[in-house]
C-alpha cells in the first residue's frame, strides 16, 4: 500500500514569506499526485495535481508543485504568503485508492 | 451543478443509535467513498465503491455499513454508535481513469458533523 508522508504537521511564516510544505510518498510507479487545502469547517478542494506531464504543475491562488522521482518528492511552495492561505494541507496519491497524508497546518503570522 | 452532497451537517447521537449519512453526486462519477477526519490523523478511508453494486472497506470500516444501489447516491450507515465515532465524515466522488492510478480528482462534500455521547 502507498504511504504519503508530511513533515511538519504545523508550519508557520511570515506574511510575504515562502511557503514551503513537504510531501514524500512511496512508490515504484509514478502515482497520481495532489495537494488539497481545507478551510476552517469546509471541505477539502483541489489546489493542484500532478498526472505525469510537466514536473512544475501550477496551481490556484499562486501555488505550485514539483515532482522529484528521484526523491518521490511533490512538495508545495509559494513565493509570498498571504494571510488567507492560513489552512490546513493535504498531500494526496492516486494509486487504485486514494492515500492522504496527515496533514500539515499552515499559520500566517502578519 | 451541486457536485458531491452530503446530509445532514450535523447531528447528534446517543450511545447505541444508528442513523445514517447520505451522499449523492450528480457528476455521474463511478467512485465514490467516506472518509472520516479525526485532529491528528488526517483522512482516513471508511469505505469505498468504483460502480453500483459494488462496495469494499477501507482502512476502518468496523461500525459502518455502505451500500451503492445507484451511481448517485452511497449513504454511510452507523449500526450502534459509539463515542469513538465522534468525527467529522466526508464523501468523496471521482471519475474512474485507464491507467495505473485508476482514479482521478476527488470531489468532496462539505462534511457531516457527527458527536456521539
Amino acid at each position: 500500500a502507498q504511504s504519503v508522508t508530511q513533515l511538519g504537521s504545523h508550519v508557520s511564516v511570515s506574511e510575504g514569506a515562502l511557503v514551503l510544505l513537504r510531501c514524500n510518498y512511496s512508490s515504484s510507479v509514478p502515482p497520481y499526485l495532489f495537494w488539497y487545502v481545507q478551510y476552517p469547517n469546509q471541505g477539502l478542494q483541489l489546489l493542484l495535481k500532478y498526472t505525469s506531464a510537466a514536473t512544475l504543475v501550477k496551481g490556484i491562488n499562486g501555488f505550485e508543485a514539483e515532482f522529484k522521482k528521484s526523491e518521490t518528492s511533490f512538495h508545495l511552495t509559494k513565493p509570498s504568503a498571504h494571510m488567507s492561505d492560513a489552512a490546513e494541507y493535504f498531500c494526496a496519491v492516486s494509486q487504485n485508492q486514494f492515500y492522504f497524508g496527515t496533514g500539515t497546518s499552515l499559520t500566517v503570522i502578519p | 451543478n451541486a457536485g458531491v452532497t452530503q446530509t445532514p451537517k450535523f447531528q447528534v447521537l446517543k450511545t447505541g443509535q444508528s442513523m445514517t449519512l447520505q451522499c449523492a453526486q450528480d457528476m455521474n462519477h463511478e467512485y465514490m467513498s467516506w472518509y472520516r477526519q479525526d485532529p491528528g490523523m488526517g483522512l482516513r478511508l471508511i469505505h469505498y465503491s468504483v460502480g453500483a453494486g459494488i462496495t469494499d472497506q477501507g482502512e476502518v470500516p468496523n461500525g459502518y455499513n455502505v451500500s451503492r444501489s445507484t451511481t448517485e447516491d452511497f449513504p454511510l450507515r452507523l449500526l450502534s454508535a459509539a463515542p469513538s465515532q465522534t468525527s467529522v465524515y466526508f464523501c468523496a466522488s471521482s471519475g474512474i481513469i485507464p491507467g495505473p492510478s485508476g482514479i482521478g480528482e476527488l470531489f468532496f462534500g462539505e462534511g457531516s458533523r457527527l458527536t456521539v455521547l
